[in-house]
């Protein structure tokens, strides 16, 4: 597509529910990118792809989150049990091969836990 | 630790130059990247720079200097559309994008 796309664009749900975040990344780009930021905070790295294995997953929190990219494209970032802790801005972008430094993002996803 | 210093806040005038300094500690360095972001929108690419030196692209220019653990973006001409939050993200040994945690500019006509 003409650049990363995301879904939902909002997202508001109750503790303790189950979330699903997807995301497009750019065609060809083989590298794809989950952060989340809060309000007046730089985006917080959480997991990054190479084609279909993460290739770092340092950034997640805890174990209810988790993602996939199963055919090296579309990432799905999955959340269990949420907390309110959890709300923020879910961004997700990806870079061509060899050029990590230069990211192309996404609009967000706004997740809300109420 | 791994940490990223840039004033929180910056005022200019509209059609002056500013300047965005950024200085960082972490575990490993490949690059400096810098971004843009508008209120409610996604970060966008401006920079990286890779190695010493200034690098300029239109009206905005980012400089580096790995001894110093330090680089700045400065932007020439300022328009009110510039009004945004600048970050600085250092690409550490592990790929990993670090960032700042920006820099509101604010621009005055």
């Amino acid at each position: 597509g003409a650049g990363v796309s995301q879904t939902p664009s909002n997202k508001v749900t109750e503790k303790g529910k189950y979330v699903e975040l997807r995301c497009d990344p750019i065609s060809g780009h083989t590298a794809l990118y989950w952060y989340r930021q809060s309000l007046g905070q730089g985006p917080e790295f959480l997991i990054y792809f190479q084609g279909t294995g993460a290739a770092d997953d340092s950034g997640l929190p805890n174990d209810r989150f988790f993602a996939v990219r199963p055919e090296g494209s579309v990432s799905t970032l999955k959340i269990q049990r949420t907390e309110r802790g959890d709300s923020a801005v879910y961004l997700c972008a990806s870079s061509r091969e060899g050029q990590p430094g230069e990211q192309f993002f996404g609009p967000g996803t706004r997740l809300t836990v109420l | 630790g791994q940490s990223l210093e840039q004033p929180s806040e910056v005022t200019a005038v509209e059609g002056a130059i500013v300047q965005i300094n950024c200085t960082y500690q972490t575990s490993g360095f490949y690059g400096l990247s810098w971004y843009q972001q508008h209120d409610g929108g996604a970060p966008t690419f401006l920079s990286y720079n890779a190695l010493d030196g200034l690098e300029e692209t239109g009206r905005f220019s980012s400089f580096l200097s790995r001894s110093d653990s330090y680089g700045y973006l400065l932007l020439q001409e300022l328009q009110m559309k510039d009004s945004a939050s600048y970050f600085c993200a250092v690409m550490d040994s592990n790929y990993q994008l670090i960032w700042g945690a920006g820099t509101k500019l604010i621009i005055k006509p």
